[in-house]
């Protein structure tokens, strides 16, 4: 079973929706969570860190959820633009490894 | 501006070949890591270096070394280059373990014929 799960997709919305996604971690001692964006054959690109109380950033917002061990992320009023593969990665802390594991990636299409 | 850059970009080369793909970062950043990209898999590590000297195994390491000789640089070399190794390889830099974001570089499209 891989440490870090997403469902891959595609999540295929029209413009102006409301999509989420979820990313389960099985290391209960990971510390570290973030989102990052990966545009077709490109590399992937840092699109927020999820802290502990939840966060926003525009349009975005990435929850985290200990006692599950998952994290979220919400796109409102979703654009063109936001079509990519969203990454969600995770970290252990002080003690642990620091290696960044990776999930598979969950697709997004959005359509006009 | 401090960046991070691949090279080559693209390689065709056979199996059993010797093959070395660069990473070089101008952030002076200790923390390096390559991974490996491939369909149904997502970004798998294959080595990482906390520092001169220092390097480590990461999930998918055998048939890949690495060295680092100083804090720009972190080449990873496939031995006897195999067709299973055919992949898209991504270098990465960031400054702090923890919290610190990843920088990536355009990535190496590696073809093993």
């Amino acid at each position: 079973r891989k440490e870090v799960e997403q469902d891959p997709g595609p999540f295929n919305v029209p413009e102006g929706a409301t999509v989420a996604f979820n990313c389960t971690y099985s290391n209960s001692a990971s510390q570290s969570f973030f989102w990052y964006r990966q545009d077709c054959r490109k590399e992937p690109k840092l699109l927020m860190s999820v802290y502990s109380s939840g966060n926003e950033d525009g349009r975005f917002t990435a929850q985290l959820n200990r006692a599950s061990q998952y994290i979220s992320l919400l796109i409102r009023d979703s654009k063109l633009s936001d079509s990519a593969t969203y990454l969600c990665v995770v970290k252990e802390g002080p003690g642990g490894s620091y290696i960044p594991t990776f999930g598979r990636g969950t697709s997004l299409i959005v359509h006009p | 501006d401090a960046e991070i850059t691949q090279s080559p970009r693209h390689k065709i080369t056979e199996t059993g070949r010797q093959v070395t793909l660069a990473c070089h970062q101008t952030w002076n950043h200790n923390n390096m890591f390559w991974y490996r990209q491939d369909l149904g898999h997502g970004l798998r590590l294959i080595h990482y270096s906390y520092g001169v000297h220092d390097t480590n195994k990461g999930e998918v390491s055998d048939g890949y070394s690495v060295s680092r000789s100083n804090t720009e640089d972190l080449p990873l070399t496939l031995e006897s280059a195999a067709s299973s190794q055919t992949s898209v390889y991504f270098c990465a830099s960031s400054a702090n373990r923890g919290t610190g974001e990843l920088f990536f570089g355009e990535g190496s499209r590696l073809t093993v014929l």
